[in-house]
C-alpha cells in the first residue's frame, strides 16, 4: 500500500512564474490537506479538501494561491506568481476520515 | 495565543537513554487529539503516537509513550532506550474539534541529539 506521493520533491521557479504541487493521497483516503513549512518553523495548516470539494481553506494566502481535488487525478496545489518568500517546503497530508493524517515526503520550492 | 508550546528548542540525550520532550496544549474544545511527529533531516514527517482527549489509558508505540495529564494540557513525548537513529525534529500538534475542521496545529519543534 503506498504512501502519500508528492511530486515533484524540489521545484525551482523564478519570479513571476507559476508552480504546481501535486498530491496523490494513500489509497482509500479522501480526505486531502495541504501544509507550508517556512525554514525553522513548524507546519502551517493551508487548505483542506475533500473530493471536488474544499472544506477548509482559511489558511490560504487570499492572492495568488488555490488548491483542487477533482474527481479523478491527484490534489493540485498552485502557486501563481510566485515571490522569494513563497520558498518552502509543502507537505500534503491524507487520511480516510478525520483522523490520523500521513504525511508526503514534502515538495521543496525555490523561487529564484 | 499560542495552541501547540514545546519549550525545549533543542535537547541532547545519551544513546540508550529515556528522554521526555515537552509539549503543552491550549484549547476549550471537550474532544480533541493530540499527535507527535518525527522529522529526520531527510525532511519526511513520519506519525509517531496519537492520544484522544477521552483515552483514559496513555498511549505507546513500542519505544514512543505519550504522558497525557489532561488537567494539565500537557503531552509529553517520551522515548525509550534512544538510539542514533532518533536524532531529528519531533513536533506535536493537535486537532480540535470538527467546527474547527480537521487541521492539524503544530508547535514550533525541538531538535533531537543522541550522543554516542
Amino acid at each position: 500500500n503506498a504512501g502519500v506521493m508528492q511530486n515533484p520533491r524540489h521545484l525551482v521557479r523564478r519570479r513571476g512564474q507559476e508552480a504546481r504541487l501535486r498530491c496523490s493521497p494513500m489509497k482509500g483516503h479522501s480526505h486531502v490537506y495541504w501544509y507550508r513549512q517556512l525554514p525553522e518553523e513548524g507546519l502551517k495548516f493551508m487548505v483542506y479538501l475533500q473530493k471536488e470539494n474544499i472544506i477548509d481553506e482559511s489558511g490560504m494566502p487570499k492572492e495568488r494561491f488555490s488548491a483542487e481535488f477533482p474527481k479523478e487525478g491527484p490534489s493540485i496545489l498552485r502557486i501563481q506568481q510566485v515571490v522569494r518568500g513563497d520558498s518552502a517546503a509543502y507537505f500534503c497530508a491524507s487520511s480516510p476520515r478525520s483522523d490520523t493524517q500521513y504525511f508526503g515526503p514534502g515538495t521543496r520550492l525555490t523561487v529564484l | 495565543a499560542q495552541k501547540i508550546t514545546q519549550t525545549q528548542p533543542g535537547m541532547f540525550v545519551q544513546e540508550k537513554e529515556a528522554v521526555t520532550l515537552d509539549c503543552t496544549y491550549d484549547t476549550s474544545d471537550q474532544s480533541y487529539g493530540l499527535f507527535w511527529y518525527k522529522q529526520p533531516s531527510s525532511g519526511e514527517m513520519i506519525f509517531l503516537i496519537y492520544q484522544g482527549s477521552y483515552d483514559e489509558q496513555n498511549a505507546t508505540e513500542g519505544r514512543y509513550s505519550l504522558n497525557f495529564q489532561k488537567a494539565r494540557k500537557s503531552a509529553n513525548l517520551v522515548i525509550s532506550a534512544s538510539q542514533l537513529g532518533d536524532s531529528a525534529m519531533y513536533f506535536c500538534a493537535m486537532r480540535e474539534g470538527p467546527e474547527y475542521g480537521n487541521k492539524l496545529v503544530f508547535g514550533a519543534g525541538t531538535i533531537l541529539r543522541v550522543k554516542s
